[in-house]
């Protein structure tokens, strides 16, 4: 039983197309996180939410945009995307703001073509 | 600005020893350490943390140092085994207004050789 899921695990899409990643989770977290690894292996925050208010918002171009529905759900959708855009991204989970033990997703390797 | 640094990209030891991940901060801010490990094509899982009110945590053949003074952390494995071959991210978080975002290391790569 997955706790922190995220679908589609790959995805490969011409440039200028919009896509959405899903993630749920399982575990009845307040807190859900976006991360992007780059081609260096950086992991990055992007956004946090909690309970369905964004919290984090680093310099992410406005072509990403977060939707979470309910605490258990945050998706990511990018619009127009660009080559650079190339990435694994992960969805991630904690219990709360503060508690930063973090569960992770396996993670979605999304290249743009 | 790369506040969290691991500056060895790769380890390699031998089973049964010791191994030595290392990890560098430059933000006093910080007041929680993590260590998580990631085998390829899944996602980091959580290892061990460690609080900045403490010197030293241990969990099983895990074992986290933290020295503030030197903005420096360590993780050893004792004794390395071959499923601990993986890539080991340090990350930290913390400071005022604390959102709960993770600042990480760009990982060391662990071989344990059988």
């Amino acid at each position: 039983d997955t706790a922190v899921s995220q679908t589609p695990k790959y995805l490969v899409t011409q440039m200028g197309n919009d896509k959405s990643i899903k993630c749920e989770q399982n575990l009845g977290h307040d807190t859900m996180y976006w991360y992007k690894q780059d081609s260096k292996k950086f992991l990055k925050i992007m956004f946090s939410y909690n309970n369905k208010e964004l919290i984090i918002n680093e310099t992410v171009p406005n072509r990403f945009s977060p939707k979470s529905p309910d605490k258990a759900h945050l998706n990511l959708h990018i619009n127009s995307l660009e080559l650079g855009d190339s990435a694994v991204y992960f969805c991630a989970s904690s219990p709360s703001r503060i508690n930063t033990e973090a569960f992770f997703g396996q993670g979605t390797r999304l290249t743009v073509v | 600005d790369q506040q969290v640094k691991q500056n060895s990209p790769s380890l390699s030891v031998q089973e049964g020893r010791i191994s030595i991940l290392n990890c560098d901060y430059t933000n006093s801010m910080f007041d929680y350490f993590l260590w998580y490990k990631k085998y390829p094509a899944e996602g980091p899982t959580f290892l061990i943390s460690i609080s900045s009110i403490k010197d030293k945590n241990e969990d099983g053949r895990f074992t986290v140092f933290l020295n503030k003074s030197a903005k420096h952390l360590s993780l050893h494995i004792v004794p390395s085994q071959p499923g601990d071959s993986a890539v080991y991210f340090c990350a930290a978080t913390g400071g005022s207004g604390n959102t709960g975002k993770l600042i990480f290391g760009q990982g060391t790569t662990l071989q344990v050789k059988p």
